[in-house]
């Protein structure tokens, strides 16, 4: 069985900090890694993923994220948030290969508030 | 736009009650997804469907039911059986040929009155 475990439900933050959402995952499979972000009564966005190659993966708008496979963890940075980053936070992963079915199983969220 | 619509916004359901929440896709995707969202807990999936006329149960999939008759509609009926259905209801779909992205609708809140 798969399970993500993100270790912060709320992270406050002043504008301009550095930020990090830590995710740890259990998996004897080897798995995709995702993270979403959810702003309020919205669906999920794809923020980035990470599928193979790089263990460094970045976004569009200044996310980054490292798969670490011998401590099962794919923590979430920024290096400067703004306001506009507050949202809900979501780590997740999918099998890889032939057992792939598309399931995501997904972390408790982390709760990303960025204070002015 | 291609995307993944899902309605109503918010529904209102009596106790006892079948509802049904609609989640339609013009994305070509073969696979979509009925998740669950309630606060601190993330997402669990309820069901799931890779082909027409074919899905799957989920991890929490008792007091619903889904249909795919075709393949850009995934209809979700929550049952008078779910002894607690008020939360926050996501549609999603993939590239069943991919599995690498999954997209979302924008959700359904159904609330029990």
């Amino acid at each position: 069985a798969q399970s993500v475990t993100q270790l912060d439900s709320q992270v406050p933050v002043f504008e301009e900090a550095p930020v990090e959402l830590r995710c740890n995952y259990s998996s004897s499979v080897s798995v995709y890694l995702f993270w979403y972000v959810q702003y309020p009564n919205q669906g999920l966005q794809l923020l980035l993923k990470y599928l193979s190659g790089s263990t460094l993966v970045e976004s569009i708008n200044g996310f980054e994220a490292e798969f670490n496979k011998s401590q099962t963890s794919f923590h979430l940075r920024k290096p400067s948030v703004h306001i506009s980053d507050t949202a809900e936070y979501f780590c997740a992963v999918s099998n890889f290969g032939s057992s792939n079915t598309g399931k995501l199983i997904f972390g408790q969220g982390t709760t990303l508030q960025v204070k002015p | 736009d291609g995307g993944i619509t899902q309605s109503p916004k918010y529904l209102f359901r009596k106790e006892g009650q079948n509802v049904t929440l609609s989640c339609e896709q013009n994305l070509n995707h073969d696979a979509m997804y009925w998740y669950r969202q309630d606060p601190g807990q993330g997402l669990r999936l309820i069901y799931y469907s890779q082909i027409v006329n074919d899905f799957q149960k989920g991890d929490i999939a008792e007091g619903y039911s889904v249909s795919r008759e075709k393949k850009e509609s995934f209809p979700l009926t929550v049952t008078s059986a779910q002894k607690n259905p008020t939360a926050f209801y996501l549609c999603a779909s993939s590239i069943a040929a991919d599995w690498t992205e999954a997209f979302f609708g924008q959700g359904t809140r159904l609330t029990v009155v």
